[in-house]
C-alpha cells in the first residue's frame, strides 16, 4: 500500500537549535517527494521537492532534505530554527505526472525562546 | 498570478442545508484537486480532475457530495444535505501536467450546526 508516515505529532524545538522531521514512505514506483508547511490559518506552502538527481535537496526558508532510498525516507531538516518556523509540516509523495499526491499526517513544530 | 482562489473562505450553515464551495485554479494549470483537513483524519484527497474530467472520486465520502469542473478555469465541490461531521477545512490545489508540484488555495473553513 502507498502510504507516508511522519511519525511524530508534535515536536518542541528551542530557538536556535537544530531541526530534524522524519518521513517515510512505501511507494510502489520511483517516488516524486515533497514538504508542505501550514501555518495557522493558511493552505499548504510548498518548501522543497525531490524528483532525481542530488539526493540532498534545498528549498526555501533555510529548509532541505534529503532522500535515501535503502531507508525510504525524506527528513526534513534546518540548522538553525527560527520563531516564525512554528507551523506544521507535511511531508507527500507521488509518481509521475498524473497522479494524486499521498500525504503524511503531519507534525507540528512549536519553537521555544 | 493570483494562485489559486477559494470562496468563501468561511461557511457556516445549518445541518441539511446545501453547501457549494468554489475553486479557480492557477491559469494553465490542467490538473485539480480537492481535499478535505480535520484533526482526526488529517488532509484527505475527494476528487481530483484532468482537463475537466473527474479521474479519481473514490475518496468522495458519500453521495451527498458531488464536485464538477464545467470550464478550465471552475470547480465546485457541493454537499446535499450537510451534516455536522462534514466541518472541515476544505482546499482546492492545482497543478502542470509537467511537473507534480501542487499549488494550494488558501481553504474554506465549513461548519454545519
Amino acid at each position: 500500500a502507498q502510504s507516508v508516515t511522519q511519525p511524530d505529532i508534535h515536536i518542541t524545538v528551542s530557538e536556535g537549535a537544530s531541526l530534524e522531521l522524519r518521513c517515510n514512505y512505501s511507494y510502489g514506483a520511483t517516488p516524486y517527494l515533497f514538504w508542505y508547511v501550514q501555518s495557522p490559518g493558511q493552505g499548504l506552502q510548498l518548501l522543497l521537492k525531490y524528483f532525481s538527481g542530488d539526493t540532498l535537496v534545498q528549498g526555501i526558508k533555510g529548509f532541505e532534505a534529503e532522500f535515501k532510498r535503502s531507508q525510504s525516507s525524506f527528513n526534513l531538516r534546518k540548522p538553525s530554527v527560527h520563531w516564525s518556523d512554528a507551523a506544521e509540516y507535511f511531508c507527500a509523495v507521488g509518481g509521475q505526472a498524473g497522479t494524486a499526491l499521498i500525504f503524511g499526517k503531519g507534525t507540528t513544530l512549536s519553537v521555544s525562546s | 498570478d493570483a494562485g489559486v482562489i477559494q470562496s468563501p473562505r468561511h461557511e457556516v450553515t445549518e445541518m441539511g442545508q446545501e453547501v457549494t464551495l468554489r475553486c479557480k485554479p492557477i491559469s494553465g494549470h490542467d490538473y485539480l484537486f480537492w481535499y478535505r483537513q480535520t484533526m482526526m483524519r488529517g488532509l484527505e484527497l475527494l476528487i481530483y480532475f484532468n482537463n475537466n474530467v473527474p479521474i479519481d472520486d473514490s475518496g468522495m465520502p458519500e453521495d451527498r457530495f458531488s464536485a464538477k469542473m464545467p470550464n478550465a478555469s471552475f470547480s465546485t465541490l457541493k454537499i446535499q444535505p450537510s451534516e455536522p461531521r462534514d466541518s472541515a477545512v476544505y482546499f482546492c490545489a492545482s497543478r502542470n501536467r509537467g511537473y507534480n508540484e501542487q499549488f494550494f488555495g488558501p481553504g474554506t473553513r465549513l461548519t454545519v450546526l
